[in-house]
């Protein structure tokens, strides 16, 4: 039974911190996703990348936050530094874009990141 | 940008009573997905639908895509405790492969039994 696996599942960490966080997606899939949901705003998309390149990642506060992609089975996101406002669940997710468009998104369990 | 507005944000029903929520993007979509997260848990697909008009039904739930491919619905007949959740449509834009998606704020469905 594949799937998405994330670690830490949940991290609590001082403002100021770095805070890493790994995902590894599917084998087989081509795309990764970085989300972050809150109560207030939801299910906002971070970052994401396909074949390994950086699509996107106009959804992340340039400043303290990066996104890597170092091999096909390893997917990075980083705080740096951190603060209470990235206090969060952030999920990674993988799928297949192989025609004009997307197919399913497989979710990761998640990590909660708690920033006091 | 792509806005995705689904309503209701809360729903409560009786065990046994149907639900739907809908949902409606600011542009044309090149398809709809459609996922549930149970509380704790994380977004698990449950369909996509591609086709204008596309109708499809898993069970006691029904999809729908509008014909102009800007809407869409999910439809709970006799809902069951194990239907609680937050029901998420997700949408991507058609004119371009970009391959992402843009998640409504969801639907938190309970469910009283």
């Amino acid at each position: 039974d594949a799937r998405v696996t994330q670690t830490p599942r949940h991290k609590v960490t001082e403002m100021g911190q770095e805070v890493t966080m790994r995902c590894q997606p599917i084998l087989g899939h081509n795309t990764v996703f970085w989300y972050r949901q809150t109560m207030m705003q939801g299910l906002e998309l971070l970052a994401y990348f396909r074949n390994r390149a950086p699509l996107d990642d106009s959804g992340m506060p340039k400043d303290r936050f990066s996104a890597e992609m170092p091999d096909a089975t390893l997917a990075t996101l980083k705080i740096q530094p951190s603060e209470p406002r990235d206090s969060a669940v952030y999920f990674c997710a993988s799928g297949s874009s192989w025609t004009a468009y997307s197919y399913e998104q497989y979710f990761g369990p998640g990590t909660r990141l708690t920033v006091t | 940008g792509q806005q995705v507005m689904q309503i209701p944000q809360y729903q409560h029903v009786q065990e046994g009573e149907d639900f739907t929520t809908y949902c409606n993007s600011s542009t044309t979509l090149s398809n709809i997905q459609w996922y549930k997260q149970r509380p704790g848990g994380h977004p698990v697909f449950l369909i996509q639908l591609v086709k204008s008009g596309e109708v499809k039904k898993q069970k006691r739930l029904t999809f729908q895509f509008g014909e102009a491919k800007k809407n869409s619905s999910l439809h709970i007949t006799a809902t069951q405790t194990t239907d609680v959740g937050t029901y998420f449509c997700a949408g991507e834009n058609s004119g371009g492969s970009n391959y992402k998606l843009t998640f409504g704020k969801g639907t938190l469905l309970t469910v009283n039994p």
